[in-house]
């Protein structure tokens, strides 16, 4: 499977801060994902990384909450701005259709633990 | 719009004894189904996946699932539980091929006692 790496690990912020998270894979794909995973809690798709164009957000999200780049097939970053201690969650980024994978096949990365007080 | 229903947040069973977990979905479309087990503290890695192929799935560590689609269901079957087999397992779905995320279900906490 593809390697993929999250930077920070964990981090712990103050109220009204942002924190970019960012997301690094081995080898070129073709979608990129960020998702959250609140305590306790399942993971809830937060937006579609698209390379060369505006991230897809699910419902419930935006952009100026949280803004994602996709600089290129290995790369995104995903924003937490204005934070509140509600973001306090798990952030995972996955990824889908690369190398010699099929599709429909999501990869998750180690995951950022965020907490804010 | 598509859901996942995992029945039961909490499952506890013997060491040795058969891993039952339960998910039923929802989709307008024929559905990408995946079971992810979570250990703790650590991320999702993917037990396995439907897409629609064979309708009994076999996947990592002994765990294997069948497809229903009359009953709109997914269960996760092991034969014979482990005291690794501790985990918290996710059921999710995608709605075909493109551009879309997972819907995952509520997850189950798997418990199991010696």
């Amino acid at each position: 499977s593809a390697v993929i790496s999250q930077k920070p690990s964990r981090d712990i912020c103050q109220r009204g801060t942002s924190l970019t998270i960012q997301c690094q894979v081995d080898s070129q794909v073709t979608m990129m994902f960020w998702y959250r995973q609140q305590p306790g809690q399942s993971l809830t798709l937060i937006a579609t990384a698209n390379q060369g164009s505006e991230a897809t957000y699910e419902s419930g999200f935006v952009i100026d909450k949280f803004p994602i780049s996709r600089p290129n097939l290995t790369f995104s970053t995903l924003t937490v701005s204005n934070m509140s201690p509600e973001d306090s969650s798990i952030y995972l980024c996955s990824v889908e259709g690369w190398g010699g994978s099929t599709y429909n096949e999501q990869f998750f990365g180690p995951g950022t633990r965020l907490t804010v007080l | 719009a598509q859901s996942v229903t995992q029945l039961g947040s909490h499952v506890s069973v013997s060491e040795g004894a058969l891993v039952l977990l339960r998910c039923n979905y929802s989709s307008s479309v024929p559905p990408y189904l995946f079971w992810y087990v979570q250990y703790p503290n650590q991320g999702l890695q993917l037990l396995l996946k439907y897409t629609s192929a064979a309708t009994l799935v076999k996947g990592i560590n002994g765990f294997e699932a069948e497809f229903k689609k009359s009953e709109t269901s997914f269960h996760l079957t092991k034969p014979s539980a482990h005291m690794s087999d501790a985990a918290e397992y996710f059921c999710a779905v995608k709605m075909g091929r493109g551009a879309d995320g997972l819907t995952f279900g509520k997850g189950t906490h798997l418990i199991i006692q010696p």
